[in-house]
């Protein structure tokens, strides 16, 4: 079974520093892995889409890195900021299981000022 | 710009009545469309998705059906309802199949009674 696992499940931090979060998943044969933003009881917002190909994106103060062969994404959040606050989830698509986007269950993310 | 519809926003409803979720997308033609599912304590799971009118295929065996009956709409229907259906239920499309990214809206919130 394809599973996609999250650590650590929340996350408090004071402003300004920077941060990773990890997610880890069971199939290298993954065709792409992507990061979303969750706001409390709002869709998702996608921040970062990783090919199979690629080793990692970046956008702002997000870098996002892919390892196949060890199974393993990381968000890298730098000088955070309370707008940052939300539950980040990364998400797989495996070469062998269609279309369907397995999600992990997320990081809830606090960021106090 | 493309924009991703959902209503309602929120949905309390009793054991056994039916069920119709609707989500319309604007801007794009000929997109992919996935129905979601995030239950309480659990990860997103893909219901549905759709290639086109009319094509629908099923990712988890359930009392849920979906239906597409124009380009730009896709619709989550249920004849009877269970405890179980209440979460947040989630419409997306992309481009492409698996290799793109997916644009979720904002989501319908299901309580089931």
């Amino acid at each position: 079974k394809q599973e996609v696992t999250q650590i650590p499940a929340a996350l408090s931090v004071p402003e300004g520093e920077n941060l990773v979060l990890n997610c880890s998943f069971t199939d290298s044969a993954i065709y792409n892995l992507q990061w979303f933003r969750q706001d409390p009881g709002k869709g998702l917002t996608s921040l970062l889409l990783i090919q199979s190909s690629q080793r990692e994106q970046t956008s702002g103060r997000l870098n996002a890195s892919l390892d196949k062969s060890s199974g393993r994404s990381t968000l890298y959040i730098a000088a955070s900021q309370p707008g940052d606050s939300a539950t980040y989830l990364c998400a797989a698509t495996f070469s062998n299981s269609g279309y369907a986007l397995n999600f992990g269950k997320g990081t809830s993310l606090l960021v106090t000022p | 710009s493309q924009t991703i519809h959902q209503w309602p926003v929120t949905l309390v409803q009793p054991v056994g009545s039916p069920l119709s979720l609707e989500c319309t997308v604007e801007g794009t033609s000929n997109p992919n469309l996935y129905w979601y599912r995030q239950a309480a304590g659990r990860g997103l799971q893909l219901l549905f998705y759709s290639v086109g009118i009319g094509q629908i295929s099923s990712e988890v065996p359930q009392n849920l059906s979906a239906s597409r009956p124009q380009d730009r709409q896709f619709i989550l229907s249920s004849k009877k309802l269970l405890l179980s259906d209440s979460g947040f239920y989630l419409c997306a499309w992309s481009v492409g199949l698996g290799e793109d990214t997916q644009y979720f809206g904002p989501g319908t919130r299901l309580t089931v009674l």
